[in-house]
């Protein structure tokens, strides 16, 4: 079984400013890990994904995220906040074997003021 | 080119009403997939088809049957609609397995259920 939690379905930072967007997991496997990103009225779209290798992975429009295994955790970051980001981001995990499908978390609506 | 295209994009309809949602990807995909958003953005797996075969089926109602005439087609026929059947549904696509690699997704169709 796997499952995902979000810390806060709300983050809102100001422009410029670090986002930090929290991820932890559950996984009785190895996880594969993603943060999709979802904007108004439209289908989500993946930023970034973690499989094997370099927990630190890099992603689109300069996102990143560190996988760390002892505290299950996949958390998402930007250095400086642009007017663009805002949008519902989603954690989601699965596992490394045949048809194992994306479990979401219930997603981070994340608001950037002026 | 739309890769992930569903029709229609909004539906309204009455209680008791049998309606159906199109997909098609053109990207060469083996594996489809249909997800349902609620009204709190959760998303939750509802089918998956690996070349035309059925491989998930998560507890939904009967009433909801999906159908893969060929591997870059997945429709979903919901019968006997209820109120709680309003929701933005998503259809997806991916390499076979999907668990590694990267879900595209079409903009969603949002049914409301009067």
């Amino acid at each position: 079984a796997q499952s995902v939690t979000q810390l806060g379905s709300h983050v809102s930072v100001s422009e410029g400013a670090l986002v930090l967007l929290r991820c932890n997991y559950s996984s009785s496997v190895p996880p594969y890990l993603f943060w999709y990103v979802q904007y108004p009225n439209q289908g989500l779209q993946l930023l970034l994904k973690y499989t094997t290798g370099a927990t630190l992975v890099k992603g689109i429009n300069g996102f990143e995220a560190e996988f760390k295994k002892s505290e299950t955790s996949f958390h998402l970051t930007k250095p400086s906040a642009h007017m663009s980001d805002a949008a519902e981001y989603f954690c989601a995990v699965s596992q490394n074997s045949g048809y194992s499908t994306l479990t979401f978390g219930k997603g981070t609506m994340l608001l950037v003021s002026p | 080119d739309t890769a992930v295209s569903q029709t229609p994009k909004y539906l309204v309809t009455q209680m008791g009403n049998d309606k159906s949602i199109k997909c098609e990807q053109n990207l060469g995909h083996d594996t489809m997939y249909w997800y349902k958003q609620d009204s709190k953005k959760f998303l939750k797996i509802m089918f998956s088809y690996n070349n035309k075969e059925l491989i998930i089926n998560e507890t939904v109602p009967n009433r909801f049957s999906p159908k893969s005439p060929d591997k870059a087609h997945l429709n979903l026929h919901i019968n006997s609609l209820e109120l709680g059947d309003s929701a933005v549904y998503f259809c997806a696509s991916s390499h076979a397995g999907g668990n590694t690699g990267e879900l595209f997704f079409g903009e969603g169709s949002r049914l409301t259920v009067l």
